[in-house]
């Protein structure tokens, strides 16, 4: 049973650009999450989807975007990066009957320069 | 608004020590979940535990075991005879037990380390 899957590994950006990054959810989960995790820090909410629809979203700005496809894979978009938006992102995959138990995949890990 | 503290930064004990990892939260909500995690230098965020908000009940799994105390908001972590691969950075988590509000809340981390 394959579980949360994330492409690329890594990825170099330059100010300005745009990005996408790719989440497979665990089979027979439902529900994918994003996180933003900075070097030393915990990572933090960016926002879940759910019946392919934003369901919560954290404190990010609008140049962050998601999309869920009717198989539950999902995408992260963001816009206009800035130095700051270097980090590891995570993707997490639940079941909503599952009591919210997230699984997370390996993370991207976003450059820029 | 939800809060994670885990004041421990960093950790390092001699391999078969005991090491306790603490984490207090802050939460408006009267039902919640708490987490704890995993993450080895490998990036992937491993789950170990989540507890209700309304069993208090202390768990034990093997040489890992938790200690939740609602009067404290405390949810601390035991490592029994700590192996080398026990070193990671751990992280305890929060969410609001209802629906459509999910979102875990991380602490900053506590990385461990085990000596040989």
């Amino acid at each position: 049973d394959a579980g949360v899957t994330q492409s690329p590994t890594h990825l170099i950006k330059t100010r300005g650009q745009q990005v996408t990054l790719r989440c497979s959810p665990k089979s027979g989960h439902d529900t994918v999450s994003w996180y933003q995790q900075a070097l030393g820090q915990g990572p933090q909410f960016i926002f879940q989807y759910y019946e392919e629809e934003e369901r919560q979203r954290g404190n990010f700005p609008d140049r962050f975007s998601g999309h869920q496809f009717p198989n539950y894979s999902s995408e992260l978009n963001v816009n206009a990066l800035l130095l700051g938006d270097s980090a590891l992102y995570l993707c997490a995959s639940s079941f909503t009957s599952g009591k919210n138990i997230q699984y997370f995949g390996a993370g991207t890990r976003l450059s820029v320069l | 608004a939800q809060k994670v503290t885990q004041a421990q930064t960093e950790i390092s004990v001699v391999e078969k020590e005991d090491v306790t990892l603490d984490c207090v939260y802050e939460t408006r909500d009267t039902t919640y979940y708490l987490f704890w995690y995993k993450q080895p230098p490998s990036g992937e965020l491993v789950f170990l535990i989540r507890r209700n908000s309304f069993d208090e009940q202390n768990e034990i799994s093997g040489r890992y075991s938790w200690n939740f105390q609602k009067s404290t908001s405390s949810f601390n972590f035991t490592i029994t005879a700590s192996q080398v691969v026990d070193s990671a950075v751990y992280f305890c988590a929060l969410s609001s037990y209802n629906f459509g509000n999910e979102k875990l809340t991380f602490g900053t981390g506590t990385r461990l380390t085990i000596i040989p």
